[in-house]
């Protein structure tokens, strides 16, 4: 059963244009919430993240939406560059009876293609 | 910063031989993750260590995994024996410090087992 869905495998852009990626999770416990953006031959890189208690962050050209009654959220990147080209993964986590939100489950990625 | 580091970056090996992926976290980080990635069930977490003692091996496939964390700045993820479904990128990743609900990876090994 996949609490972190990412339905879309691919998406492509132009440059200049916004990217807007998304995210649906059924774990109603998750409470923080993470993009990560994966280059091909490196792991995964820490992005954005955004906890339930807010709806919206932003760091730069990279804005992460939360709708928490929908279980979905999105990440906007506005203006996409060609160096934006990679695969994105959302995570989540639940805080566990030990008040550690220490496991990620994450969705199986979308690839961004961010043509020039 | 040397960042999170693994060894090796590649491995080819056959059915029925040992295994042993290596992991050095990021100095001062004291949580430590074994992540495997596949096609099919893309990035899973197979053991998580704070302070060196593991703390969540619910996600080890199989007795044939075992994993070990001697001290804060070393770690092993062992499969003996291995199979060909084995064959996986798997990450280390640690935390810690002011960044604590970000977890930051290395750069993976490549396993194939023939």
């Amino acid at each position: 059963d996949q609490q972190v869905k990412q339905n879309s495998p691919s998406l492509s852009v132009q440059e200049g244009r916004i990217s807007i990626l998304n995210c649906d999770y059924t774990n109603s416990m998750f409470d923080y919430f993470l993009w990560y953006k994966k280059y091909p031959a490196e792991g995964p890189t820490f992005l954005i993240s955004i906890s339930s208690i807010k709806d919206k962050n932003e760091d730069g050209r990279f804005t992460v939406f939360l709708n928490k009654s929908a279980k979905h959220l999105s990440l906007h990147i506005v203006p996409s560059q060609p160096g934006d080209s990679a695969v994105y993964f959302c995570a989540a986590s639940a805080r566990n009876s030990g008040g550690s939100n220490y496991k990620l489950t994450f969705g199986k990625g979308t690839l961004l293609t961010v043509n020039p | 910063d040397a960042g999170v580091i693994q060894s090796p970056r590649h491995e080819v090996t056959e059915m029925g031989q040992e295994v042993t992926l290596r992991c050095k976290p990021i100095s001062g980080h004291n949580s430590l993750f074994w992540y495997r990635q596949t096609m099919m069930r893309g990035l899973e977490l197979l053991i998580y260590f704070n302070n060196n003692v593991p703390i969540d091996d619910s996600g080890m496939p199989e007795d044939r995994f075992s994993a070990k964390m001697p001290n804060a700045s070393f770690s092993t993820l062992k499969i003996q024996p291995s199979e060909p479904r084995d064959s996986a990128v798997y990450f280390c990743a640690s935390r810690g410090g002011s960044s604590y609900n970000e977890q930051f990876f290395g750069p993976g090994t490549r396993l194939t087992v023939l």
